[in-house]
Order: structure tokens, then C-alpha cells, then sequence
């Protein structure tokens, strides 16, 4: 079984910190990484997805991925608490033959405090 | 735009019943996928379907049963509910290559009493 692995937190930074989540995954074949934000009682949804090693910077998120150490991380610089959200990471691994699925880990719980 | 629609929302059922949930798509995407969710265990696998006419086992698979009826719809069915099955639900659906995000439904909050 491929192994994704996170922090649960709670992760507690002050308003207008950077925010640092970790995420570190089992299979060394993984290509693409995602971080999906979820609000209590909602849906995840995407905020972030890197395909290759190094930075991706988009507004005040930036993954970072070091397929060397099966290593992924999101930055949320100048947090605000509306950024207060469980924050779960999923690498694609393959289930069967016929296909692929997103394995998810059980998430960091991040509170940005006024 | 209604991307993934899961019905229904909410289902209390009493142990040993069963039923299903509903979940179509219409994205025109190949792969549709069911997890589950419980609390501070993140989205753990149930059933996935990477195209029309295939399915195959996740994570947690047993108790469930799945149909990808067409390309829009995939359903999972509980035959014998039990407390354990308690649960958040989610359905997702992707154009299916491992480069592409995934698209949740809303979810569905189950209670298996």
C-alpha cells in the first residue's frame, strides 16, 4: 500500500506567519503531488499541484517537491484565519492494472490566530 | 455548472439495511472514484473506476459494492450496513490521466445506528 504521511497538527501560526505542512510519501514512482484544503463539514478542494522537483509559486501558496527525499511541502505565506483548514496531501499511485487513484494523507489541521 | 452531484446528502439507517448512493458527473471525465472519511483519518480509498465498464478495489473495499453504470454515473451500494460503514462519503470524478485534479461531489453523511 502506498503511504502518505502528515502531520495532524494542529499546526498554530499567528496571522501574517508563513505556514509550513509537510507531507512525505512511500512510492518512489509518484509523478504528480497535490494539496487540497478542506473546510470543516465541506469538500477538499485544490489549491495546489506540482509535477517536478523544486518551487511553484501561486499567489501566497508555494509546494515545494524533492522527489530525492519523497519529499512535498506547501508554504502559506502571510496567513490569514480564513486559511484555517485541514490541508491534505495526495500522491497518484497505482491500485491495479487498469489505473490510478489519489492516496491521501490524514491531513494538518492548520490555525491561524488573529 | 453542476460537476459532481452525489445524492443524497444525509441517510441514517438502522444496522443490516441497505441502500445506495448516487453519483453522476458531467464532465465527460473517464475516471470516477469513492472515499471515505473519517474523522483524522483523511480520504481513504473505497472503489474507483478508471473508465466506463471497469472497476476495481481500493483501500476499504469490503462491505461495498460498486456500478459504473455509464460513463456519468458510478454507484455505491452498502448490501448490509453496518455501525463500522458510519462515515462520511465522497465521490470523485477526473479526465483520468495522473496529471489531472480530482473533482468532488459534496458528500454524503452516513449513519449506520
Amino acid at each position: 500500500q502506498k503511504e502518505v504521511e502528515q502531520n495532524s497538527g494542529p499546526l498554530s501560526v499567528p496571522e501574517g506567519a508563513i505556514a509550513s505542512l509537510n507531507c512525505t510519501y512511500s512510492d518512489r514512482g509518484s509523478q504528480s503531488f497535490f494539496w487540497y484544503r478542506q473546510y470543516s463539514g465541506k469538500s477538499p478542494e485544490l489549491i495546489m499541484f506540482i509535477y517536478s522537483n523544486g518551487d511553484k509559486e501561486d499567489g501566497r501558496f508555494t509546494a515545494q517537491l524533492n522527489k530525492a527525499s519523497q519529499y512535498v511541502s506547501l508554504l502559506i505565506r502571510d496567513s490569514q484565519p480564513s486559511d484555517s483548514a485541514t490541508y491534505l496531501c495526495a500522491v497518484y499511485g497505482s491500485w491495479s492494472n487498469s489505473g490510478y487513484a489519489l492516496n491521501f494523507g490524514k491531513g494538518t489541521s492548520l490555525l491561524v490566530t488573529p | 455548472n453542476a460537476g459532481v452531484t452525489q445524492t443524497p446528502k444525509f441517510q441514517v439507517l438502522k444496522t443490516g439495511q441497505s441502500m445506495t448512493l448516487q453519483c453522476a458527473q458531467d464532465m465527460n471525465h473517464n475516471s470516477m472514484y469513492w472515499y471515505r472519511q473519517d474523522p483524522g483519518m483523511g480520504l481513504r480509498l473505497i472503489y474507483y473506476s478508471a473508465s466506463e465498464g471497469t472497476t476495481d478495489k481500493g483501500e476499504v473495499p469490503n462491505g461495498y459494492n460498486v456500478s459504473r453504470l455509464n460513463k456519468r454515473e458510478f454507484s455505491l451500494r452498502l448490501e448490509s450496513a453496518a455501525p463500522s460503514q458510519t462515515s462520511v462519503y465522497f465521490c470523485a470524478s477526473s479526465p483520468g490521466s495522473q496529471r489531472e485534479k480530482l473533482f468532488f461531489g459534496s458528500g454524503t453523511q452516513l449513519s449506520v445506528l
